[in-house]
C-alpha cells in the first residue's frame, strides 16, 4: 500500500499551458517537502509546507498543504520546458524517515 | 561547497555477487540516508545513520546494511544480489537528519544485476 498517491502518474503538455499536480494520503503528516528530479540526478527539494492550509509560491510554482495536513498540490503556472522531471512528494511524520510518493513524470514540450 | 558525492555512477554485477556503494555527505552534515528508486516502487527508504550509529531502518532485508566513519562518509552494501536489487540507489545528506531539514541528495549510483 503507497501512503502518498500522486496523480497524474504522467502529463505532456505544451509550453504555456497550466497544470497542477496532486499528492493524496489518509495519514497525517507533520510536513510535506516537494522535490523535482530530472534525469540522471538526485531529487531537489523544492519547498517544504508545515501548516495546513498553507501556501506558498516560488516563482511559477504555487505550493499548497491541506487543511488536514494529508494533502498537497503542486500547480505550475506557464509551464516551460525547463520545467521538465520527475516530481516528487515526501511527507514527514512524527518519527523516523521521509515517505516519498512515486511521483508525476512531466513532460514540457517547445 | 561540494555537494553529495556518491560512487560509483554505474555499477553492473551478476546475480549472486556483492557490491558496496560509496557516499560522501556534504561536509558538516552528519545525517545521511539511503534509498532505492526504481520505476514499479518509486523512492524507498533504507536506513539513516547519525554519528556512525543507524538510526532508522526501513522495511529491506538483511542483505542490505550499511556503515558510517566517523567523517560521516557512508557505505552500503548488498550480499547475494537479486535481480530485483537492480534500481538507482540514491543517498541524501542532511545536518542533523530533523523531521523538517532539507535534503540533499547525490546523484545515485545505478546498479545493475545481471
Amino acid at each position: 500500500t503507497q501512503l502518498l498517491e500522486q496523480s497524474p502518474q504522467f502529463l505532456s503538455i505544451q509550453e504555456g499551458e497550466n497544470l497542477t499536480v496532486y499528492c493524496n494520503s489518509s495519514s497525517v503528516f507533520s510536513s510535506l517537502q516537494w522535490y523535482r528530479q530530472e534525469p540522471g540526478e538526485g531529487p531537489v527539494l523544492l519547498v517544504t509546507v508545515v501548516t495546513g492550509g498553507e501556501v506558498k509560491k516560488l516563482k511559477r510554482l504555487t505550493f499548497q498543504f491541506g487543511d488536514a495536513r494529508k494533502d498537497s498540490s503542486l500547480h505550475i503556472t506557464a509551464a516551460q520546458p525547463g520545467d521538465t522531471g520527475l516530481y516528487l512528494c515526501a511527507g514527514a511524520r512524527s518519527q523516523g524517515n521521509l515517505i516519498f510518493g512515486k511521483g508525476t513524470k512531466l513532460s514540457v514540450k517547445p | 561547497k561540494a555537494g553529495v558525492t556518491q560512487t560509483p555512477r554505474y555499477l553492473i554485477k551478476t546475480r549472486g555477487q556483492q557490491v558496496t556503494l560509496s557516499c560522501s555527505p556534504i561536509s558538516g552534515h552528519r545525517s545521511v540516508s539511503w534509498y532505492q528508486q526504481t520505476p514499479g516502487q518509486g523512492l524507498q527508504f533504507l536506513f539513516e545513520y547519525f554519528s556512525e550509529t543507524q538510526r532508522n531502518k526501513g522495511n529491506f532485508p538483511g542483505r542490505f546494511s550499511g556503515r558510517q566513519f566517523s567523517n560521516s562518509r557512508s557505505e552500503m552494501n548488498v550480499s547475494t544480489l537479486e535481480l530485483g536489487d537492480s534500481a538507482l540507489y540514491l543517498c541524501a545528506s542532511s545536518l542533523d537528519g530533523l523531521r523538517n531539514e532539507k535534503l540533499f541528495f547525490g546523484s545515485g549510483t545505478q546498479l545493475s544485476v545481471l
